[in-house]
């Protein structure tokens, strides 16, 4: 079946520092991708997406890219901010058959951003 | 545009009683899901509708667990009786269809501690 795997947290960095967070899967087909957000208290909220291979997606300076060959989608962002902790999980929406449409989500990674 | 609305947010109850949730997705989304989220794991799909129709039940267990979606739009998801290992964040989620690039939105979840 279908599967995703983050790597290993928490992460931890100061302000302005470059972040990576490793996303890699196994699917059949074409899923598309996913990165969601959960803030302290909140709710899970779509960060980015991208639907096709080599495509990618980006949202307040988050980015990832689409990459079928490796099957990866690493997420990055060139310089944090405290604002950014929270929990990210990378997610895909399955192309295949059953999995058709249902999203399989990875553990997710405690990020934690230092003044 | 309103939210995923759910109630209540936190509940705690002891083993073998029951207790029901309750999701209203966002208007005019056909596609309503129920995820079970453990301490330190990502969401795990436990049920799909499509309108008030199962689409997708395969991962819910259905000798203590129930959901239903009357009308097509409100959603109640209960466990009867509850177990220890029940204790997690129950998630509700919408979506206009279940087409694998359709963003599916989350509310706010339901802490369920089970003594």
């Amino acid at each position: 079946g279908d599967s995703v795997t983050q790597m290993e947290g928490p992460v931890t960095l100061s302000e302005e520092a470059f972040l990576t967070i490793n996303c890699t899967y196994t699917a059949t087909g074409y899923p598309s991708l996913f990165w969601y957000v959960q803030y302290p208290g909140e709710g899970l909220q779509l960060l980015l997406k991208a639907t096709k291979a080599d495509d990618k997606g980006s949202n307040k300076g988050f980015e990832a890219t689409y990459r079928k060959e490796t099957t990866s989608f690493h997420l990055e962002k060139g310089s944090v901010q405290v604002s950014d902790s929270a929990v990210y999980f990378c997610a895909l929406s399955g192309a295949g058959g059953t999995s058709y449409g249902k999203l399989t989500f990875g553990q997710g990674t405690i990020l934690t951003v230092h003044p | 545009e309103a939210g995923v609305a759910q109630s209540p947010r936190y509940k705690i109850i002891e083993k073998r009683q029951s207790v029901a949730f309750w999701c209203n997705p966002i208007s005019g989304h056909a596609t309503l899901y129920w995820y079970q989220q453990i301490l330190g794991q990502g969401p795990k799909l436990l049920i799909q509708f499509q309108n008030n129709g199962v689409v997708d039940d395969s991962q819910l267990p259905k000798d203590r667990f129930s959901a239903e979606r009357l009308k097509g739009v409100d959603s109640t998801l209960k466990i009867q009786p509850a177990k220890l290992e029940d204790s997690a964040v129950y998630l509700c989620a919408s979506s206009f269809g279940f087409a694998t690039y359709n963003e599916q939105f989350f509310g706010p979840g339901t802490r369920l501690t089970v003594l």
